[in-house]
């Protein structure tokens, strides 16, 4: 089974920190995402990657950074926490874009910021 | 917006029923896939059909697919409790691997 793991299930952050969201999955998978959701919005996608060092911006990058020095790891970076990126942060991968495959997600990091 | 829209935004029916849901969407599609989430967790997924598909099983769920109408539709046959969750169409088109979500159904079974 296909295991994707978070390193926060909750965290509480100040206005204005740096805050890193951990993802790791353990299944050697290609291409790996990070969403927020909101209530009434859906899932949007903010960052993903398709191989080692390589990242895309998907629909709401603003605010967001993501590293990925390892395949099977990828981090979201706030660089600078505001209240409005109060949300619930969900991380996927997938095997890899040569076709279409299902996505795969983490158990979700609720974060607040005050 | 590539975004599927998924109706009714909530349904609530009695254990042993059968829930329909839909999604409609507004571009040309690769694929179409559903997922589940249950309060508060991540996204499971349920089944993909593709483009030149009509129809789908898997167990209990069924899938159908018009894309001349660019809409699909997902029935759960005989409802549990446990089918309990949101449901999410999500939509691939010509970027492979990137999917486009919905905002869910919110299903409500009573026992």
């Amino acid at each position: 089974d296909v295991k994707v793991t978070q390193s926060s299930r909750y965290l509480v952050k100040r206005t204005g920190e740096k805050v890193f969201l951990e993802c790791v999955q353990d299944m050697d998978h290609e291409n790996m995402f990070w969403y927020r959701q909101d209530p009434g919005l859906g899932l949007r996608l903010i960052y993903f990657s398709y191989d080692v060092k390589m990242k895309e911006k998907g629909d709401i990058p603003e605010g967001y950074s993501v590293s990925r020095e390892k395949k099977e790891r990828f981090s979201l970076i706030l660089e600078s926490a505001s209240t409005n990126q109060t949300s619930m942060y969900l991380c996927a991968s997938s095997l890899s874009l040569t076709r279409s495959y299902e996505q795969y997600f983490g158990p979700g990091t609720r974060l607040t910021v005050t | 917006s590539q975004q599927g829209e998924e109706d009714p935004q909530a349904l609530s029916i009695q254990e042993g029923e059968n829930a329909t849901m839909n999604c409609s969407y507004k571009t040309s599609i690769n694929n179409l896939q559903w997922y589940r989430q249950n309060s508060g967790r991540g996204l499971v997924h349920l089944i993909l059909i593709r483009s030149n598909e009509r129809e789908k099983h898997s167990g209990r769920l069924r899938v159908t697919l018009d894309t001349s109408k660019k809409s699909s539709s997902l029935l759960i046959t005989a409802s549990r409790a446990a089918d309990t969750a949101s449901y999410f169409c999500a939509t691939e088109g010509s970027t492979l691997g990137r999917l486009y979500f919905g905002r869910g159904t919110q299903l409500t079974v009573w026992p």
